[in-house]
């Protein structure tokens, strides 16, 4: 069955950097375009990135240009958000999505997500 | 900035219909947004309900349909259950591989 399983969330200070990393299986993840969403506490669901099924075209939400990459490695069927320069309001459930269709943001599979803390 | 708005909270009697809409800060929404609608109940991870403006996902019932009223993209629920309180995000796509969720409206079942 379908899996995504993300990891990497951790208690950071602003300006720090943290890598999240989302594990796929049960599927031919070189094949779809995947995504990343987030979820402050309390809050709505934000959309953050995505990346094409081969890597090639990624596309960052403006709170999160020039700030996180979104990539890939096939060969490892993980996803990957390396994020820099972090800020408070980047406190949330990161979460990996699989879309039914090409870049839209709706999806058949989402993971649990990973919390990322960003607090002095 | 694009924004796109949704009612913050909405009440509907049990077996009564309701009306969530999605729409954006400057212009029309339409088909070519692909809107799509999930829910999400505390502490579980959002199920897609409909996408593409009125394709039912998988294992959703029909009484979950969506459409373009007017101006903006709607989801209808009709016959209300208990369960169907939860928060409800519409989600747009901008293009250019942008993708923007609305701000989710609460639907209560009383």
């Amino acid at each position: 069955q379908v899996q995504l399983v993300e990891s990497g969330g951790d208690m950071v200070q602003p300006g720090r950097s943290l890598r999240l990393s989302c594990a796929a299986s049960g599927f031919s993840f070189s094949s779809y375009a995947m995504h990343w969403v987030r979820q402050a506490p309390g809050k709505g669901l934000e959309w953050v990135a995505v990346i094409s099924y081969d890597g090639s075209d990624k596309y960052h939400a403006d709170s999160v240009k020039d700030r996180f990459t979104i990539s890939r490695d096939n060969s490892k069927n993980t996803l990957y958000l390396q994020m820099s320069s972090l800020r408070a309001e980047d406190t949330a459930v990161y979460s990996c999505a699989r879309p039914l269709a090409g870049f839209y943001a709706a999806f058949d599979f989402w993971g649990r997500g990973t919390l990322v803390t960003v607090s002095s | 900035q694009t924004v796109v708005t949704q009612e913050p909270s909405f009440s509907v009697s049990p077996g009564g219909t309701v009306t969530l809409t999605c729409g954006l800060s400057s212009g029309s929404v339409s088909t070519s947004y692909y809107p799509s609608w999930s829910h999400q109940t505390p502490g579980q991870a959002p199920r897609t309900l409909i996408y593409s403006t009125n394709i039912r996902s998988s294992g959703v019932p029909d009484r979950f349909s969506g459409s373009i009223l007017g101006n903006k993209a709607a989801l209808t629920i009709t016959g209300a259950q208990a369960d169907d309180e939860s928060d409800y995000y519409c989600v747009l796509y901008l293009g250019s591989g942008i993708s923007v969720f609305g701000g989710g409206t609460k639907l209560t079942v009383l």
